[in-house]
């Protein structure tokens, strides 16, 4: 079946290096992708998007890899701050049903 | 500002009492989805409406009912409660499937 997962759950990283969240998909029909990020009490916050016909693409100290050649998602964070701690989650638009399918979420903890 | 609002914040019911949950958007977006999301889950999909078009997902219990009276406004709709069914339960809105999903700050539902 379908399937979006998560590498590792829990990231710990110290406030200014770069951070690393990764996530595997299994449906090669996806061709569209989204990073949210979730704050405790809230809803999940839009990020950064991409589409199966790009790699790469950059936002604002944020960058979203795809690689389709091994369903592989990861989304980068430059110099992380204390207000990226959050839980983060990938999710995959399925072509067959046109739904998001969210990954089970990567916590974020940023260390002064 | 444009915004994907939830009413309550915070919801508590007795077990079986019927419960609705709100939501709003002033964005005009043609979808709206409920989510529920439990203690350290992704979220996940209930039904969506896209305008007046219903979709049901197969795994969404029957307990589980939705109206969408206008473009604006998505109710979730518990008609008996049971106490599994204490969970976030997010609304979020989109233009298209393949757009971006904006979500709501959610309802956190308690059930006694």
């Amino acid at each position: 079946g379908e399937s979006v997962g998560l590498h590792l759950p829990t990231l710990s990283v110290q406030e200014g290096d770069n951070s690393i969240i990764n996530c595997a998909y299994s449906n090669s029909a996806s061709d569209y992708f989204i990073w949210y990020k979730q704050e405790s009490g809230k809803g999940p916050q839009f990020i950064i998007d991409i589409r199966s016909n790009m790699d790469k693409r950059q936002g604002q100290r944020v960058t979203v890899l795809l690689n389709k050649t091994v369903k592989h998602l990861s989304l980068q964070i430059a110099a992380t701050q204390p207000g990226d701690s959050a839980v983060y989650f990938c999710a995959e638009h399925s072509s067959n049903t046109g739904k998001l399918i969210f990954g089970q979420g990567t916590t974020l903890q940023v260390k002064p | 500002d444009a915004m994907v609002i939830q009413n309550p914040r915070y919801q508590v019911t007795q077990f079986g009492k019927p419960v609705t949950l709100s939501c709003s958007q002033t964005l005009n977006h043609n979808v709206m989805y409920w989510y529920q999301q439990k203690s350290s889950q992704a979220p996940k999909l209930l039904f969506h409406y896209y305008d007046k078009d219903f979709n049901n997902e197969a795994d969404t219990p029957d307990n589980f009912q939705s109206r969408r009276p206008n473009t604006s406004f998505c109710f979730l709709d518990i008609r008996s409660p049971g106490l599994g069914d204490a969970a976030m339960y997010l609304c979020a809105t989109s233009t298209g499937f393949y757009n971006e999903q904006f979500f709501g700050p959610g309802t956190r539902l308690t059930v006694l």
